[in-house]
């Protein structure tokens, strides 16, 4: 079974400090890539994902995601956060042919200081 | 908005109990995916029902059960509750294997 970490638990940055957020994953073959933050109250909502083609990928709000296939990788970033940015953030994988199943990592509390 | 329901919001239990949650999948979708969130995790996936059949599942006990309907509604059953149960569970759903929206959650808690 394929595996996701996300090695920072929690991040604490200051308004327009740039942010970056680690993904590996596990699993060798085919994957699609996916990012959801879930705001404080809400439910999971996608940010980006990444099926093919280009591995930056840009999302909504500014956000981009980098896949880099020889490290498993696929990182997060954005180059200015805001207050509004406060959430947590997590990182999934959808194995290419397992349908739509997703598996999470364990996720990262973002919290921005205005 | 995304479109998928859940209910109820919250809701308490004692060991040894049983559970239903419901969902209400977005209009047009005919998937959908149950997933458990604990304090302080990722969601786990559950199961997944297409078109009112078990689709895949998780590494989960067989006292996790389901059902879709023919609306695509959903439900998850939880016999025999432990403590260990108490958790977010998340409905998403889909059209096909196309993206997954989710729902706002029932926080289970079991005492």
């Amino acid at each position: 079974a394929q595996s996701v970490s996300q090695h920072n638990h929690h991040v604490i940055l200051s308004e327009a400090a740039s942010l970056e957020l680690g993904c590996n994953y596990s699993y060798g073959g085919t994957v699609n890539l996916f990012w959801y933050v879930q705001y404080p109250g809400q439910h999971l909502q996608l940010l980006l994902k990444y099926f093919s083609g280009d591995p930056l990928v840009k999302g909504i709000k500014g956000f981009e995601a980098e896949f880099i296939k020889s490290k498993f990788s696929f990182n997060l970033r954005k180059p200015s956060v805001q207050w509004s940015d406060t959430a947590e953030y997590f990182c999934a994988v959808n194995e290419g042919n397992a349908g739509n199943m997703l598996t999470f990592g364990g996720g990262t509390r973002l919290m921005v200081k205005p | 908005e995304t479109g998928v329901t859940q209910s109820p919001t919250h809701l308490i239990k004692t060991r040894g109990q049983q559970v239903t949650l419901r969902c209400s999948s977005q209009s047009g979708h005919n998937t959908v995916s149950w997933y458990q969130q604990a304090l302080g995790q990722g969601p786990q996936f559950i199961f997944q029902y297409y078109r009112e059949e078990e689709n895949g599942r998780g590494n989960f006990p067989p006292r996790f059960s389901g059902l879709q309907f023919p609306n695509y509604s959903s439900e998850l059953n939880v016999n025999a509750l432990e403590l260990d149960d108490s958790a977010l569970y998340l409905c998403a759903s889909s059209f096909d294997s196309n993206e997954q929206f989710f729902g706002p959650g029932t926080r289970l808690t079991v005492l």
